[in-house]
Parts: structure tokens; sequence; C-alpha cells
């Protein structure tokens, strides 16, 4: 499974856009990009996901560079609730795809009052 | 729709101890898997059960086993308790929690509320 990488932490202040990064420079062609987000003490859930082109959706926007090299997941607006680890993930959609997602260390992300 | 529903939420067990963690998904998801989460780390991949009926090894899956009873079920157990065993444990299926249909390309997981393991 192709790696990614993301700052361990992030600050950002309420109400203010957030920008996460990721790196995937060995990301293959059949890679799907994946934003998971985990709150304190529950299960990770579901953000957004793309392949190439950026993607909108009610939590947020995924913007993917044209060489696929790197992708930002943006918050337009941070709330306390958006306190949270994120997680961006490959997910091979290749033959044999069995839905199985392997999750890194993720960015943890602190939102101020 | 009650979803992902793990149990227990909490055990306690001593070295050596068995115990099994169950799972249950009423969405009709096909593909189950199971994940533990130490403190302060990311999730590992245990085991997955892509279709009733198979199971396959993930990242770290020494020192469990699972059965994935039916579509509906997947447990996991720890046959002989370890120290190194102490995790959460998430449980997972694969498809949207929600009636809207997903995106093409979505490997969406909807994930259980954990269970706390502890081994002394």
């Amino acid at each position: 499974d192709a790696k990614t990488t993301q700052p361990n932490s992030m600050e950002s202040n309420e109400e203010e856009p957030v920008h996460l990064p990721c790196n995937h420079s060995t990301i293959s062609g059949t890679d799907y990009i994946h934003w998971y987000r985990q709150l304190p003490s529950q299960g990770p859930e579901y953000v957004i996901h793309g392949l190439t082109s950026n993607v909108n959706n009610r939590m947020a926007s995924l913007a993917i560079a044209e060489d696929r090299k790197s992708s930002t997941l943006i918050l337009h607006r941070a709330t306390l609730r958006d306190a949270a680890v994120y997680y961006c993930i490959l997910s091979d959609h290749g033959s044999g795809n069995t839905g199985k997602l392997i999750f890194g260390q993720g960015t943890t992300l602190q939102v101020k009052p | 729709n009650a979803g992902v529903t793990q149990t227990p939420k909490f055990q306690v067990l001593k070295t050596g101890q068995s115990m099994t963690l169950q799972c249950a998904q009423d969405m009709n998801h096909n593909s189950m898997y199971w994940y533990r989460q130490d403190p302060g780390m990311g999730l590992r991949l245990i085991y997955y059960s892509a279709s009733e009926g198979t199971t396959d090894k993930g990242e770290v899956p020494n020192g469990y086993n699972v059965s994935r009873l039916n579509k509906r079920e997947f447990s996991l157990r720890l046959e002989s308790a370890a120290p190194s065993q102490t995790s959460v444990y998430f449980c997972a299926s694969r498809g949207g929690s929600g009636y809207r249909p997903l995106r093409i390309g979505a490997n969406v997981l909807t994930f259980g509320a954990g269970s706390r393991l502890t081994v002394l």
C-alpha cells in the first residue's frame, strides 16, 4: 500500500479556514485519496475522497495536485467540534479491491476559540 | 438503524485468559474489518472479511482469530490474552451508513464505537 506523510499536529482558530496537507509521492494510478477523521473517544468517520479532480461535500473540500503527489483537505470554517485526528489514506481500487484501509499517524488538529 | 454495534465496551482480563469481541452490523454490508488502536497511534488492521465466508490477515494478526459467523456478524477472539494486546478495538463494515448512494471510488468504512480491552 502506498504511503502518505502528514504533519503530526496543526492549530487553527475557530471560524478560520484550515488546510491540512498530505504528501503521497508514490501514489499509483488506481489509488483514490481518502480522508477520515477521528473525534476524541470515537471511531473514525469518513470525510471525503477523490481521484484527480477537486471535490466538495458538506463537510470539507479536497484539493488534489495536478501530479497527484499531494493533496489538501480544506475545512472552510473550523469549529471546536472539528478538533480531531485527520487521516489521509490511499485506497487502491485496482483489481481485487477489498476495501481495507491502512491508517497512518494522522494530523491532530487543535481548534482554539 | 444502529449501524455497527460492538460488545463489550469495556473488558479487563488477566494474562492468559481468553475472550471474544462481538461485532454486528445491520446495514447489509459485505465486508467487515477489525482494527486495534494503541494510545497515541493510528489504527492497525488485524483481520478483515471481504465477504461472507472469507477472512484474511491484516497488518497485525498474531494472537487473534476471527469468525465471520454470517453476513451481519464478525467476531474477534483472543485465545490467550497478553498485556501487549491492551488496546481499543474497532470493528467496521464497508459501505455508508445512510441511504444516499456513494460516489464512485468511495471506500467508506462505518466504524463501531470501540471496545476498550485491558490485559493485566
